[in-house]
């Protein structure tokens, strides 16, 4: 139980395009996702929480136009970079909270590797 | 200050033995929960065991036990009989306060671990 799907795995694109990326609880529902992004042997930073039905809540200094999140359903997220440059390439990871846990388990999709060109 | 604290960027250990991964964390709150996560090198991430601060017991998952010491403020994970695939980073985490409210968490730099065949 727990498994979260994240599409693309990968992507590749120019400059001043944007890429979206779907975050799926498969197996639960859930009301928060949140969206990470880790640079090479570095720690994970949280970029926003995503609450289903509501607009995302951003962590400092990142741009909430530059990132747009929806949670448009209990099951999937989805975070989309506008007009991407190459500073914006990195490892962007998902989570999701079921629901039912009282512990704030997150559970982490396979992550997205964004490169751009 | 740093609320989580892994002070061993790089450890190894020799197959089946065991390896203590060190996790010392800062909060005031009184009721708070403790994550450790597993990430290979494909880059997901996997939750290991959870313990929450008014657990008596320490936590125990398989080949995975919390060595939770409150009034020392450390949460340490023990790996008892390691094996090659257990060769990955590994991250503490903390929810500070009451789980609910889409309570994010802090997370630590992380300990890189090799096993030895």
């Amino acid at each position: 139980g727990a498994v979260v799907s994240q599409h693309p795995s990968w992507v590749i694109c120019k400059s001043g395009t944007s890429v979206k990326i779907e975050c799926r609880s498969l197996d639960f529902q859930a009301t928060t996702m949140f969206w990470y992004r880790q640079f090479p042997k570095q720690s994970l930073m949280l970029m926003a929480t995503s609450n289903e039905g509501s607009k995302a809540t951003y962590e400092q200094g990142v741009e909430k136009d530059k990132f747009l999140i929806n949670h448009a359903s209990l099951t999937l997220s989805t975070l989309t970079v506008t007009s991407a440059h190459p500073e914006d390439s990195s490892f962007y990871i998902c989570s999701a909270r079921p629901q039912v846990l009282r512990t704030d388990t997150q559970y982490f999709g396979p992550g997205t590797r964004l490169t751009v060109l | 200050a740093q609320k989580i604290t892994q002070t061993q960027p790089g450890m190894f250990v020799q197959e089946k033995e065991a390896v203590t991964l060190d996790c010392t964390y800062d909060t005031s709150d009184q009721s708070y929960g403790l994550f450790w996560y597993k990430q290979p090198s494909s880059g997901e991430m996997i939750f290991l065991i959870y313990q929450g601060s008014y657990d008596e017991q320490n936590a125990t998952e398989g080949r995975y036990s919390l060595n939770f010491q409150k009034a020392r403020k450390s949460a340490n994970l023990v790996i008892s009989a390691s094996q090659l695939g257990d060769s990955a980073m590994y991250f503490c985490a903390m929810r500070e306060g009451r789980a609910g409210n889409n309570r994010k968490l802090i997370w630590g730099l992380g300990t890189s671990l090799a096993v030895n065949p």
